[in-house]
């Protein structure tokens, strides 16, 4: 399976701040997505990163609050804008192979 | 977002015991997926369930995608220490491509 590395792994961030989250993939991959998981949560897809078009959004995510960018077939970015503290959580990102999918690590991020 | 039936929400167990953990939905998956996640990781695929009926296995785990196509099962059998964290299933809906729905997770706590 491929290998999925984020940065940064963690981060403390104060409120109205915007941060960026890498995604970086060891591998060509079609599909790449994006999860935030809400503390003591399961996870919920933000959205499908495509490359060289616009991401595709889920219901109640919206591309002011999280801009995605997916530059070539090995690389995500995403941006948690204008930060609250209710967006302290943890954003994965992962990547489907066939009908599998694979996740990263994870960044933890703390909005104070 | 929705999230499918997970049970139990958590299980505290002996050392060696077997552990049995389900999921249920109200629509028709193409595809289950079995995770585990440790505290400050992503989730790790264990599992990958593809037709109704089928029975897998990977070591100590086996897992039964239903026969309805709407619920999945995961059996642990002789628990380790190891075992801890909290497991969660997913779903594939049909037609929606590689986009998955998580259950909402069981926390596992084995004691030596």
């Amino acid at each position: 399976s491929a290998v999925i590395s984020q940065k940064p792994s963690r981060d403390i961030c104060q409120r109205g701040t915007s941060l960026t989250i890498q995604c970086q993939v060891d591998s060509q991959v079609t599909m790449m997505f994006w999860y935030r998981q809400q503390p003591g949560q399961s996870l919920t897809l933000i959205a499908t990163a495509n490359q060289g078009s616009e991401a595709t959004y889920e219901s109640g995510f919206v591309i002011d609050k999280f801009p995605i960018s997916r530059p070539n077939l090995t690389f995500s970015t995403l941006t948690v804008s204008n930060m609250s503290p209710e967006d302290s959580s943890i954003y994965l990102c992962s990547v489907a192979e066939v009908n599998e999918q694979y996740f990263g690590p994870g960044t933890r991020l703390t909005v104070t | 977002g929705q999230q499918l039936n997970q049970s139990p929400q958590s299980m505290f167990i002996q050392e060696g015991e077997d552990v049995s953990m389900n999921c249920t939905s109200s629509s028709i998956f193409n595809t289950w997926l079995w995770y585990k996640q440790e505290p400050g990781e992503g989730p790790v695929l264990l599992i990958a369930l593809y037709k109704a009926g089928e029975l897998t296995s990977n070591g100590r785990l086996t897992a039964q995608f239903g026969i309805t196509r709407k619920d999945s099962f995961l059996n642990i059998s002789a628990s380790i220490p190891s075992d801890v964290g909290i497991y969660f299933c997913a779903g594939q809906l049909s037609g929606a491509t590689n986009k998955l729905i998580f259950g909402t997770g069981t926390l596992l706590a084995v004691q030596p």
